[in-house]
């Protein structure tokens, strides 16, 4: 079985501030690994994405993600947050055999501060 | 524009009414989610389908159903609705199974039981 942690459940950030969102992973296969936006009242929009190969990778909107399978991470950053980054964020994993099913994180409210 | 719609956005119903979550993409793709959304579990998958007369449990699936007759539409049934069921619900869709990567969400559909 697979799972995800996602330490801090709001973090507050000011505007111009390096965005750090944690996730870290538990899978007993290697895992493909995911974060997803959630902006008010919509659904889900994928961020960025890890299957394999380069383990630093880059999203939308400036974010980035390190897959660092020693600390089993998967954390979110970008360097220098913006008022429009206000939104929570979800990490999740898949078991990467073409398993399509997601298991999400519980999730990250970020608040930016101007 | 492909696309996935939800309906109803909003529905508020009674204990042990039966209600259905309509949900349709132009997208043809073949695998489809539905995950409720709840504060501090995240998203939890309920049901999923990877093709016309395919369903399959999720991790709660307890007090509902899917059936898939075509390959754009899921809907998801409360055959006798709880106050526990109260939630957002979305659905999602994807492309072919062994093709891992993004999910495409709809808006979300929020039901209150009471």
């Amino acid at each position: 079985a697979q799972s995800v942690t996602q330490l801090g459940s709001h973090v507050s950030v000011s505007e111009g501030a390096l965005v750090l969102l944690r996730c870290n992973y538990s899978s007993s296969v290697p895992p493909y690994l995911f974060w997803y936006v959630q902006y008010p009242n919509q659904g889900l929009q994928l961020l960025l994405k890890y299957t394999t190969g380069a383990t630093l990778v880059k999203g939308i909107n400036g974010f980035e993600a390190e897959f660092k399978k020693s600390e089993t991470s998967f954390h979110l950053t970008k360097p220098s947050a913006h008022m429009s980054d206000a939104a929570e964020y979800f990490c999740a994993v898949s078991d990467g055999f073409g398993n399509e099913k997601l298991t999400f994180g519980t999730g990250t409210r970020l608040t930016i501060i101007p | 524009d492909a696309e996935i719609t939800q309906s109803p956005r909003h529905k508020i119903t009674e204990t042990g009414r039966q209600v259905t979550l309509a949900c349709h993409q132009t997208w043809n793709h073949n695998n489809m989610f539905w995950y409720r959304q709840d504060l501090g579990h995240g998203l939890r998958l309920i049901h999923y389908s990877y093709g016309v007369h395919d369903t399959n449990k999720g991790e709660v699936s307890d007090g509902y159903s899917v059936s898939r007759s075509n390959t754009e539409d899921l809907p998801l049934t409360l055959e006798s609705a709880a106050s526990s069921q109260t939630s957002v619900y979305f659905c999602a869709s994807s492309e072919s199974r062994g093709r891992t990567g993004e999910l495409f969400f709809g808006e979300g559909s929020r039901l209150t039981v009471l």
